[in-house]
């Protein structure tokens, strides 16, 4: 079965550079979420979006921006890279068809800011 | 503040017995929790929700307890098996119903099947 597919798997940017991760939700799902892990800590929610309108809010910073296409994928924009932005972002996808909130992870984008 | 809490780090398990992992959480308004597990460099996987409704869901070698009085949950594994050795999440969520609100996790808890 097709899975939430992010890209790139590795990303390296130097401070202050700007980065844009890419994710492409489980087909016929609705709703894609984003979410930053620090080393050693737990997944912290960003942001959400469904049917391209954002949805909810977590501890997505200013200089962070994302948003959801016509065709379901979602690009999160990062700008004036700081070293503490070196994290895993997961992007997840759900479908409010199934009444659940389960959510299904991608592989992760892993950034690295030097 | 951590809402959800997740207070073994780790935890050690003979192949063929019982694995218990233990959540608790603060928050009231959370009615829907859920279990992932996550392998080193690949992302969380879904294993098993239970809804605020319940007090048990089980699926296979996997069942999860709530006990909503005492915000805490347990996700038992039997019988343990080494392939089950990875991080376990606990999750929650303020909207089961298809809302799309993001989950609030735990820190984790390293299992480790010994054979």
């Amino acid at each position: 079965a097709a899975g939430v597919i992010q890209s790139p798997r590795h990303l390296i940017k130097e401070k202050r550079e700007t980065a844009t991760l890419k994710c492409y939700p489980i087909p016929r799902h609705d709703t894609v979420y984003w979410y930053q892990q620090g080393p050693g800590q737990d997944p912290q929610f960003l942001i959400s979006f469904y049917e391209k309108m954002q949805s909810d809010k977590g501890s997505i910073p200013d200089r962070f921006s994302a948003q959801q296409f016509s065709d379901y994928h979602s690009e999160l924009n990062m700008s004036s890279l700081e070293l503490g932005d070196s994290a895993l972002y997961f992007c997840a996808s759900s479908t409010r068809q199934i009444a659940k909130n389960i959510q299904y992870f991608g592989a992760g984008t892993r950034l690295s800011v030097l | 503040d951590q809402q959800v809490k997740q207070n073994s780090p780790s935890l050690s398990v003979q192949e063929g017995r019982i694995s218990i992992l233990n959540c608790d959480y603060t928050n009231s308004m959370f009615d829907y929790f859920l279990w992932y597990k996550k392998y080193p460099a690949e992302g969380p996987t879904f294993l098993i929700s239970i809804s605020s409704i319940k007090d048990k869901n089980e699926d296979g070698r996997f069942t999860v307890f709530l006990n909503k009085s005492a915000k805490h949950l347990s996700l038992h594994i039997v019988p343990s098996q080494p392939g089950d050795s990875a991080v376990y999440f606990c999750a929650a969520s303020a909207l089961p119903g298809g809302g799309a609100d993001g989950l609030t996790f735990g820190k984790g808890t390293h299992l480790i099947i010994q054979p």
